[in-house]
Order: structure tokens, then C-alpha cells, then sequence
């Protein structure tokens, strides 16, 4: 049973750039959270989805990101016009809806802006 | 809203030391806590957790953690500490009316020979 699958594991963008940022849940899981991490800082919550919904985006910046799980497929966060400011570790958790607060994380995606 | 305080961003022990460390937590309900740790360039793998039953919770590689509502503590310990148990530890808070769990801001734990 392959945990949750992040790729790419490192992305390098120049400025005004889109990322795309991929995660694949676990098998069974069907909740999906995007969290932020900043040298120094803690994970930021960024959004919490369920296939074809968003339950929860109160994280997300209002400009520029949006996130997305679809019925077929992983869940997309997605990054339009990349600055610098974003340059951070994306991780993706996943957790069953049994038990949504047993999160199994992924190794996240190291972003880069140049 | 829900909160996290991590004291101390950095702890030093040396090899065989008890490790303390410390979160303080802030809720309006009842708390359901979370330690996580993280080894460089790793996601974060779950310690333990505490949901309301025993007060006392073990988790995997010796590490255990007290819920003590009266202090609004929920400190993560060990015994005797090991060289690979350095890594960040994160403390997290949830609760039942939510699906998202809040993060505190880590501490790096080193260990010395």
C-alpha cells in the first residue's frame, strides 16, 4: 500500500511562471490537505478537500492559488505568476473518512523561485 | 480559534538525556493533540495523538506525551534519548467540529555523544 505520492519532489520556477504541484492519497483516503512550510515556521493550513469539493481553503492566498481534487486522478495545487515569496515546501496529507484526523503525509515538493 | 505554543525552537541533550519538550495549547472545546516528527527533507510521520481518552498517551520510539488540561500542556518526553531521534517535532492541535489539524512551529531537537 504506497503512501501519499508528491511529485515533483523538487520544482524550479523562474518568476511569472505556473507550478503545478501533485499529490495521489493514499488508497481508501479520500480527504485531502495542502499545507505550507516556511524555513523556521511551522506547517500553514492551506485547504482541505474531499473529491470534487473544497471544504475548507480559509489558508489559501486569495490571488494566484487554487487547489483542486477531481473525481479521477490527485489533487492539483496550483500556483499561477510564482514569486520569489513563494518559494516553500508544499505537503500533501491524506487521511480516511473514518478517522479524518489521522493524517498520513507525503514528502512534499520543495519550490523554488528564481 | 485553535493555537499552538511550542517552547523553544532548539533543544540540545546528550545521548542517553531525558527530552522535554514542550506545547502549550489553546482551544475553546476539547482538544484533540498530535505530536508529529520530521527528518530532514521527509514529510512528517505521526508520534502519537490524544483523543480525549487516556491522559497518558505512548506513542512509537519510546516517546510519550500528558495531556494536563489544567495546564493546557500537552508535553512530549523521552526517557533516555537516542541519535536518531534528532529531527523537528511539531505539536498540533484539532478538535471534533473540524477536519484540520493546527500546527505549532517545531522544535529541532539535537542530540550530543
Amino acid at each position: 500500500n504506497a503512501g501519499v505520492m508528491q511529485n515533483p519532489r523538487h520544482l524550479v520556477r523562474r518568476r511569472g511562471q505556473e507550478a503545478r504541484l501533485r499529490c495521489s492519497p493514499m488508497k481508501g483516503h479520500s480527504h485531502v490537505y495542502w499545507y505550507r512550510q516556511l524555513p523556521e515556521e511551522g506547517l500553514k493550513f492551506m485547504v482541505y478537500l474531499q473529491k470534487e469539493n473544497i471544504i475548507d481553503e480559509s489558508g489559501m492566498p486569495k490571488e494566484r492559488f487554487s487547489a483542486e481534487f477531481p473525481k479521477e486522478g490527485p489533487s492539483i495545487l496550483r500556483i499561477q505568476q510564482v514569486v520569489r515569496g513563494d518559494s516553500a515546501a508544499y505537503f500533501c496529507a491524506s487521511s480516511p473518512p473514518a478517522d479524518s484526523l489521522t493524517y498520513t503525509f507525503g514528502s512534499g515538493t520543495r519550490l523554488t523561485v528564481v | 480559534a485553535q493555537s499552538v505554543t511550542q517552547l523553544g525552537s532548539h533543544v540540545s541533550v546528550s545521548e542517553g538525556a531525558l527530552v522535554l519538550l514542550r506545547c502549550n495549547y489553546s482551544s475553546s472545546v476539547p482538544p484533540y493533540l498530535f505530536w508529529y516528527v520530521q527528518y530532514p527533507n521527509q514529510g512528517l510521520q505521526l508520534l502519537l495523538k490524544y483523543t480525549s481518552a487516556a491522559t497518558l498517551v505512548k506513542g512509537i520510539n519510546g516517546f510519550e506525551a500528558e495531556f494536563k488540561k489544567s495546564e493546557t500542556s500537552f508535553h512530549l518526553t523521552k526517557p533516555s534519548a537516542h541519535m536518531s531521534d534528532a529531527a523537528e517535532y511539531f505539536c498540533a492541535v484539532s478538535d471534533i467540529n473540524t477536519d484540520k489539524l493546527i500546527f505549532g512551529t517545531g522544535t529541532r531537537l539535537q542530540v550530543f555523544p
